[in-house]
């Protein structure tokens, strides 16, 4: 158990719609990061946070957005979903403030759009 | 700015026959190099990793890994597999308060 905590675990949604994904980083974590995985494009990273501010950008869509609340959960927002969403979602945090930032992942969630 | 190479998007091993897991790195500072492993349906778990100091590195469930700085390489090895070695494993590299940059990943085959 790396202590981050990812809801759902599974969502079933249809295109067109809009779908939330949350993130509870471990205790004392002030980043976090997101990641998307799919069978052809592998593990793409998408956004950090970090102290509730954006840290960095990835390969996220625009129809994709974060943020990180004072009490250091994330969000991920995914709307206007198609198809090629389908994936798995993971969240990662590490402790900042400089040094080796090795990451500790949550279980992920995986979304599937029909 | 850093990049890694996974050689090999699968390997197959037997079981209890060594694990060698290629990476090979770029980076314009000191790398800081790790392991990751992905197990069915799970997040990934890290393996192992070289921040400075001793170039061999030992991780958790008999990995370990050696950093050779001058073939840019951290290869992943294991004496002998186990069927529940079976899993994708990533290579990752930062560097000193930068973000980590994995590689695509090698699924591990162990044949019985």
């Amino acid at each position: 158990d790396s202590g981050v905590t990812q809801t759902p675990k599974h969502l079933i949604t249809a295109t067109g719609q809009r779908v939330t994904l949350r993130c509870s980083p471990r205790s004392g974590d002030l980043s976090v990061y997101w990641y998307q995985q799919s069978l052809d494009q592998g593990l793409q990273f998408l956004i950090q946070y970090y102290n509730g501010e954006e840290r960095a950008k990835g390969n996220i869509l625009e129809r994709f957005s974060a943020q990180q609340f004072p009490d250091l959960h994330s969000e991920l927002n995914l709307s206007s979903l198609e198809l090629g969403d389908s994936a798995l979602y993971f969240c990662a945090s590490s402790v900042e403030g400089g040094g080796v930032r090795e990451q500790y992942f949550g279980p992920g969630t995986r979304l599937t759009v029909t | 700015a850093q990049s890694v190479t996974q050689l090999g998007s699968h390997v197959s091993v037997s079981e209890g026959a060594l694990v060698l897991l290629r990476c090979n790195y770029s980076s314009s500072v000191p790398p800081y190099l790790f392991w990751y492993v992905q197990y069915p349906n799970q997040g990934l778990q890290l393996l192992l990793k070289y921040t400075t100091g001793a170039t061999l590195v030992k991780g958790i469930n008999g990995f370990e890994a050696e950093f050779k700085k001058s073939e840019t390489s951290f290869h992943l090895t294991k004496p002998s597999a186990h069927m529940s070695d079976a899993a994708e494993y990533f290579c990752a590299v930062s560097a000193w308060d930068d973000k980590i940059i994995f590689g695509k990943g090698t699924r591990l085959h162990i044949l019985p």
